[in-house]
């Protein structure tokens, strides 16, 4: 079954410092893989995707992501963390049996707090 | 442009209570969806919507029903609400292709006592 890991429920990093935040999938057949943000009562906004061609993906703010196929991981990274970056990160999977529809599954989301 | 709207932002039933949050979007998107969001549980599929006239079930659907009578409309409906269903729920919307992205609502905070 189709299913996405968030194993950190917090990440702490300073400002300056690197990010990574963790994401892991389980597919069959060619994963569809994104990642959203959600900042302070907000609804979800889009970051980047990987749906093929290129393992390294760049996105909105100054994140990026690596789809790598043998660990079956899609890290969200970036190389100077920002203050204004702390918010709620989910990674999200096509659904099993979605066919041509936009059904996701959502991971449980790890939450950025960027220290001054 | 307003993209996804959600109304009311925030609501208080009482158990057995029924009460349609709203949900518009006017991006002409076929794909409409709700989620709920919990602690700890991330983002979990209601109902989804791929066109007027045609919705579906998602993850957590019982306890809810939908409709869509426009492409610009998705309501949501709790008929009997329960202390169950406190949760904050999003609306999203997209063009119809499972590689095209979402947009979402800024939620709806919904209080069952």
């Amino acid at each position: 079954a189709q299913s996405v890991a968030q194993p950190e429920d917090q990440v702490n990093v300073a400002e300056g410092n690197p990010l990574t935040v963790k994401c892991t999938y389980s597919v069959s057949g060619n994963p569809y893989l994104f990642w959203y943000v959600q900042y302070p009562n907000r609804g979800l906004q889009f970051l980047l995707k990987y749906i093929t061609g290129d393992n390294l993906v760049k996105g909105s703010y100054g994140f990026e992501a690596e789809f790598n196929k043998s660990q079956t991981s899609f890290h969200l990274k970036k190389p100077s963390a920002l203050v204004s970056d702390s918010a709620l990160y989910f990674c999200a999977v096509r659904a099993p049996q979605a066919g041509a529809t936009n059904k996701l599954i959502f991971g449980t989301g790890t939450l950025l707090a960027v220290q001054p | 442009n307003a993209g996804v709207t959600q109304t009311p932002k925030f609501q208080v039933l009482k158990t057995g209570q029924s009460m349609t949050l709203q949900c518009a979007q006017d991006m002409n998107h076929e794909y409409m969806s709700w989620y709920r969001q919990d602690p700890g549980m991330g983002l979990r599929l209601i109902h989804y919507s791929v066109g007027a006239g045609i919705t579906d079930q998602g993850e957590v659907p019982n306890g809810y029903n939908v409709s869509r009578s426009t492409t610009e409309d998705f309501p949501l409906r709790l008929l009997s609400a329960a202390p169950s269903q406190t949760s904050v729920y999003f609306c999203a919307s997209a063009n119809q292709g499972a590689k095209n992205i979402q947009y979402f609502g800024a939620g709806t905070r919904l209080s069952v006592l």
